[in-house]
């Protein structure tokens, strides 16, 4: 299995930071990488797709890039409503893994 | 509109079986695979598996094997996932999820989670 790992673990951040996340590979999956957000109680939100491409509907502010092994997530300007728990995904290989999530939180 | 609406939750006892339904709207419930992921309290997301709504044809991740079946009622749009032997660590909300864009395998359509507590 590819194990995904991300970091850091946590983060604390203000309204209009800049913010970034890094998911690292256990071996290498090209491009197939996913991100998604998500709030207490609620269920995941899709973000980016093969490693940069964003979602229809989620804002500009969020960017993706990496290839190989090393992948991040970019929020350029944190908004309020961005404060949430990040996860990648891997889809190059059965079973499907995510990282261990990044949670982002007000300083 | 596209949904997946999941049944409520649930409680059972070490030992015992439970089912989880998914059930599609607004789109053709076998053109997609079915996945289900689960997620312990405060935890991870962890996949489950796949299932194919068309073919019944299943892909199930090693850790649950021989526990878990993914099943669908086509006449119905509804998905199952039955977990047996569940253990107190089996307790987690499970979601079934989806795919539905040609050019992407992000899971983009969720159902809303069903919590499974185990405890005697």
């Amino acid at each position: 299995d590819i194990q995904m790992t991300q970091f850091p673990s946590s983060l604390s951040a203000s309204v209009g930071d800049r913010v970034t996340i890094s998911c690292r590979a256990s071996q290498s999956i090209s491009s197939d990488l996913n991100w998604y957000q998500q709030k207490p109680g609620e269920a995941p939100k899709f973000l980016i797709y093969a490693a940069s491409s964003l979602q229809i509907g989620v804002p500009s502010r969020f960017s993706g890039s990496g290839s190989g092994t090393d992948f991040t997530l970019t929020i350029s300007s944190l908004q309020p409503e961005d404060f949430a728990t990040y996860y990648c995904q891997q889809s190059h290989s059965t079973p499907v893994t995510f990282g261990p999530g990044t949670k982002v939180d007000f300083k | 509109q596209v949904h997946l609406v999941q049944s409520g939750a649930e409680v059972k006892k070490p030992g015992a079986s439970v089912r989880v339904s998914c059930k599609a709207s607004g789109y053709s419930f076998t053109s997609y695979d079915i996945t289900w992921v689960r997620q312990a309290t405060g935890q991870g997301l962890e996949w489950m598996g796949w299932m194919n709504p068309y073919s019944g044809n299943t892909g199930y991740a090693q850790k649950f094997q021989g526990r878990v079946t993914m099943t669908r009622d086509t006449s119905i749009g509804t998905a199952y996932m039955d977990l047996s032997s569940l253990r107190s660590d089996d307790t987690a909300v499970y979601y079934c999820a989806f795919s539905s864009a040609f050019y992407h395998d992000g899971f983009d359509i969720w159902g809303q989670g069903t919590m499974v507590t185990v405890s005697s």
